[in-house]
């Protein structure tokens, strides 16, 4: 089944206890993105990549890094988490890279993180 | 600054009636038009995207884009009940800086059986 694939789904840690939030996809998708989502904000970029160690910043990419190592996965990584990074992300993938077309975006189920 | 507005909502329907969903946004530089449906606890998935200003249908669902008043609405015809989600508007973009999509806030659809 084509899918993209967030672990862990939901994830309670404290202040500056770094984590990974893994994503996969098994689409032979080149491009990925890393999104979050909150109340009265939106959808909000964080990084995307458009293949194999080519990566760059969203809207939001403070606080966040992201490594492109292998074309099927796209690991999301909060060195220091902080509260103000409780929220809930969403990595997505697209098979295409043109300027409109990689907008067709599919999703993974998402990853509700609270940072205490 | 890139902004996408829509109405939160709650829009109510009856079932069976067309839903009519709308959308400004701020930049004329946006390119293309995407709606995405997200049902409540799920993920967003893509609906259909417009590009050319006028209509763009694709079964019970129509795009349609005016560049000049910078405005995007989604039309539902025949609603159903299963139609009730949160329907994201979303403008992409090129050049400088972040490279995708700036999203609405959504606006929460209720078709009433």
């Amino acid at each position: 089944e084509a899918q993209v694939t967030q672990n862990p789904r939901y994830l309670i840690t404290v202040t500056g206890k770094k984590l990974t939030v893994t994503c996969s996809q098994n689409m032979n998708h080149e491009y990925m993105s890393w999104y979050r989502q909150d109340p009265g904000l939106g959808l909000r970029q964080i990084y995307y990549s458009m293949n194999v160690e080519v990566t760059d910043k969203g809207d939001v990419p403070e606080g966040y890094k992201v490594s492109r190592k292998e074309k099927r996965n796209f690991p999301l990584i909060l060195e220091s988490p902080s509260p103000n990074q409780t929220s809930l992300y969403f990595c997505a993938s697209s098979p295409y890279t043109g300027v409109v077309a990689k907008n067709i975006q599919y999703f993974g189920a998402g990853t509700r993180l609270s940072v205490l | 600054q890139k902004e996408v507005e829509q109405n939160s909502g709650p829009l109510s329907v009856p079932e069976g009636a067309i839903a009519s969903l709308n959308c400004t946004y701020s930049d004329r530089g946006s390119q293309s038009f995407f709606w995405y449906r997200q049902y409540s606890g799920k993920s967003p998935e893509l609906i259909m995207f417009i590009y050319s200003n006028g209509d763009k249908e694709d079964g019970r669902f129509t795009a349609q884009l005016n560049k000049a008043s910078q405005y995007v609405s989604l039309l539902i015809r025949d609603s159903q009940p299963s139609d009730s989600a949160t329907y994201l508007c979303a403008a992409s973009y090129s050049g400088g800086g972040a490279d995708g999509l700036t999203f609405g806030k959504g606006t929460h659809l209720i078709i009433q059986p």
